[in-house]
């Protein structure tokens, strides 16, 4: 079966500091990857989305940028966070593109608070 | 993407049935219909999917009238449990992503 890993799931950073959010997911070959942030109390906001190693789309212009150095790799960065980075970020996959009726599957989140 | 309408908040109580009604006017040919739940401090889970017509599995049944310009999420006998956030998401699985809106907030009472 199909597991995605998050982590760390806590995370408190210092303004100004960089960033390394990584997830990988198993069982699966070249799956469609996904970043999502969410402030509290809100929706999810997509960040990023990758269907395959290399390929990153970038839905909202920010200092946060995504990387896919492998095929179940998927990495969130920055390099000088700012104090309204802070939320809850969440990792998900679904199935490659071409697979009709697939849901995305989620990861647990990292907590990321900036002081 | 369609955009989708859904109430900001709902509440019921134990053994109650819960419908929640999602609006999604300019659906696409292409798209589905997908709900998600998602408890505090965790990620969505993946509840129902469907293109038309009635869906049903072992949490919930999905309805979706002839025009596809809504859709109603059901939730037969809630429990405590059920207390969460349920998103409503319209789009073609084929276009990669698909966008969460705002979503639900139920509470369930005992």
């Amino acid at each position: 079966s199909q597991t995605i890993h998050q982590w760390p799931a806590t995370l408190v950073q210092p303004v100004g500091s960089p960033l390394s959010l990584e997830c990988t997911v198993e069982g699966t070959s070249n799956p469609n990857l996904y970043w999502y942030r969410q402030a509290a109390g809100r929706g999810l906001q997509l960040l990023f989305y990758s269907v395959g190693i290399g390929q990153i789309s970038s839905e909202v212009p920010q200092n946060l940028s995504a990387s896919r150095p492998q095929d179940r790799q998927f990495i969130l960065s920055s390099k000088k966070l700012l104090l309204s980075d802070s939320g809850f970020y969440l990792c998900a996959w679904s199935p490659p593109t071409g697979q009709r009726n697939q849901p995305q599957h989620f990861g647990d989140g990292t907590r990321l608070s900036i002081l | 993407l369609a955009k989708t309408t859904q109430p900001i908040s709902m509440d019921s109580y134990e053994g109650q049935e819960v419908n929640i009604t999602c609006s999604h006017n300019n659906i696409a040919t292409n798209d589905y219909i997908t709900w998600y739940q998602q408890f505090p401090s965790q990620g969505p889970r993946f509840i129902i999917q469907g293109y038309k017509t009635k869906v049903t599995n072992e949490v919930a049944s999905l309805f979706i009238p002839a025009d596809r310009k809504s859709s109603t999420l059901s939730l037969p006998r809630v429990s405590l449990s059920d207390t969460a956030v349920y998103y409503c998401l319209v789009g073609d699985p084929l276009a990669s992503k698909i966008i969460f809106g705002s979503g639900t907030r139920l509470s369930i009472r005992p």
